[in-house]
């Protein structure tokens, strides 16, 4: 059983265009986040969102627009897409964002997102 | 601010030697440490997760050691194989939960 999913897992689209990734994590955990690996494969934290409520959001366009209908999903929708977009998505969980505990943090495969 | 070094970028050896990645990281207040290995073109790894109050965890031929106060990890690799060929990241987590990378090593064993 797959523990952290995305789909799609390769998305190509035209500028301008909306999209959206999905994510679920089946590991039962609170804490789900996105990251943005860039060309450079240089990855950053975007979102991070704890039993459906946004946690972090780092300065990131509000043309991205995360949404959470529970604890299990955590899906991203892009408006308008630019080129600069243009990058790997990773979607990640975690048990809770709390500093007790391991909380070992877990990665589902990516999403490449083109934009054209 | 937190910020993550990673060094080499890249590294290249020949199979069987035993090698080490450093991570060097800004601010001393992390919640634990977390190292990662990326193949080509797919997800990350969990390899090994340090917590605070840690010094070392050790994982088959992987060991990872922190010493918080000077800002540094280091993850030894014992008798490499060219299967360990990958990205490895090095990532600290802070107040709400977030991973901060580092940019990686990107590791080459050579048969």
């Amino acid at each position: 059983d797959t523990a952290v999913s995305q789909t799609p897992k390769y998305l190509v689209t035209q500028m301008g265009n909306d999209k959206s990734i999905k994510c679920e994590q089946n590991l039962g955990h609170d804490t789900m986040y996105w990251y943005k690996q860039d060309s450079k494969k240089f990855l950053k934290i975007m979102f991070s969102y704890n039993n459906k409520e946004l946690i972090i959001n780092e300065t990131v366009p509000n043309r991205f627009s995360p949404k959470s209908p529970d604890k299990a999903h955590l899906n991203l929708h892009i408006n308008s897409l630019e080129l600069g977009d243009s990058a790997v998505y990773f979607c990640a969980s975690s048990q809770d964002y709390g500093s007790g505990g391991a909380n070992e943090q877990f990665f589902g495969p990516g999403t490449r997102l083109t934009v054209l | 601010k937190q910020e993550v070094t990673q060094i080499p970028a890249a590294l290249s050896v020949p199979e069987g030697e035993n090698l080490v990645l450093n991570c060097s990281f800004t601010d001393s207040a992390i919640y634990n440490l977390q190292w990662f290995r990326q193949d080509p073109g797919k997800g990350l790894t969990s390899l090994l997760l340090i917590q605070s109050s840690q010094r070392e965890q050790t994982s088959g031929r992987l060991n990872a050691s922190l010493d918080k106060s000077s800002g540094r990890s280091t993850l030894y690799i014992a008798a490499s194989q060219p299967g360990d060929s990958a990205t490895y990241l090095c990532a600290v987590r802070s107040q709400g939960g977030k991973l901060i990378f580092g940019q990686g090593t990107e590791l080459s064993v050579k048969p």
